[in-house]
């Protein structure tokens, strides 16, 4: 029972690199999130998937791009990383989009830009 | 703006003590408050939610009291204990809504023995 699986776990880039986070969930869940987390911010939504073929921005989605694969997988791509980007990087998943279903979330991908 | 905003920031409590952690939102459209929690290197998860129409829901030595009036809701850890060292985030949704959680900017609670 995985759950929500975030690769890498940890990854350092240079200014100006591209990479693509992945996640995958095994929950049959239609809608998935990516967030961020930064000391003192707490928890800020990048974009969000509501359902398989949509996607949708969040509070902060400059410099990044999503990718709704199919319904198990939603990647997020920087194209051009930048030092403010450095920040943990979590995926989550629930049921459905509306509703006081719970968020079920990845472990994380701590992404460091140089 | 941040939506939802938590204090303390961080807080240290002995073991058996009680830990209180406070929440505040703006918007009256929300109608979901759940509590999340989070160990070192891992992701949040659910810890306990509550809907305006209760002014209180205990799960064992955790309760969420909500002031629907003053629009603040607080999580009370009873009996806190070492394990309990976590940080732990407050959020608000609106139920019908298509997407999100609002996060506070999260708490990291210490528990000494």
């Amino acid at each position: 029972n995985a759950g929500v699986t975030q690769t890498p776990k940890f990854q350092v880039l240079k200014t100006g690199q591209s990479m693509t986070l992945q996640c995958a969930q095994d929950m049959n869940h239609n809608s998935m999130y990516w967030y961020r987390q930064d000391p003192g911010m707490g928890l800020r939504l990048i974009y969000y998937s509501a359902s398989e073929g949509t996607t949708d921005k969040g509070e902060v989605p400059n410099g990044y791009n999503v990718s709704r694969l199919n319904k198990r997988e939603f990647s997020l791509r920087l194209e051009s990383a930048a030092p403010s980007q450095t920040s943990v990087y979590f995926c989550a998943s629930r049921m459905n989009p509306a509703g006081a279903n719970v968020l079920t979330f990845g472990a994380g991908s701590r992404l460091t830009v140089l | 703006q941040q939506q939802v905003k938590q204090s303390p920031q961080s807080l240290i409590v002995q073991k058996g003590g009680i830990s209180i952690i406070n929440c505040a939102y703006e918007n009256t459209a929300f109608d979901y408050f759940p509590w999340y929690q989070q160990f070192p290197g891992k992701g949040p998860a659910l810890l306990i939610a509550i809907r305006p129409d209760v002014s209180e829901k205990k799960e064992g030595r955790f309760t969420i009291s909500f002031n629907k009036s003053a629009k603040q809701f607080s999580l009370h850890i009873m009996d806190s204990q070492p394990g309990d060292s976590a940080t732990y985030f407050c959020a608000a949704s609106i139920r019908t809504g298509a997407n999100n959680l609002f996060f506070g900017t999260g708490t990291r609670l210490t528990v000494i023995p």
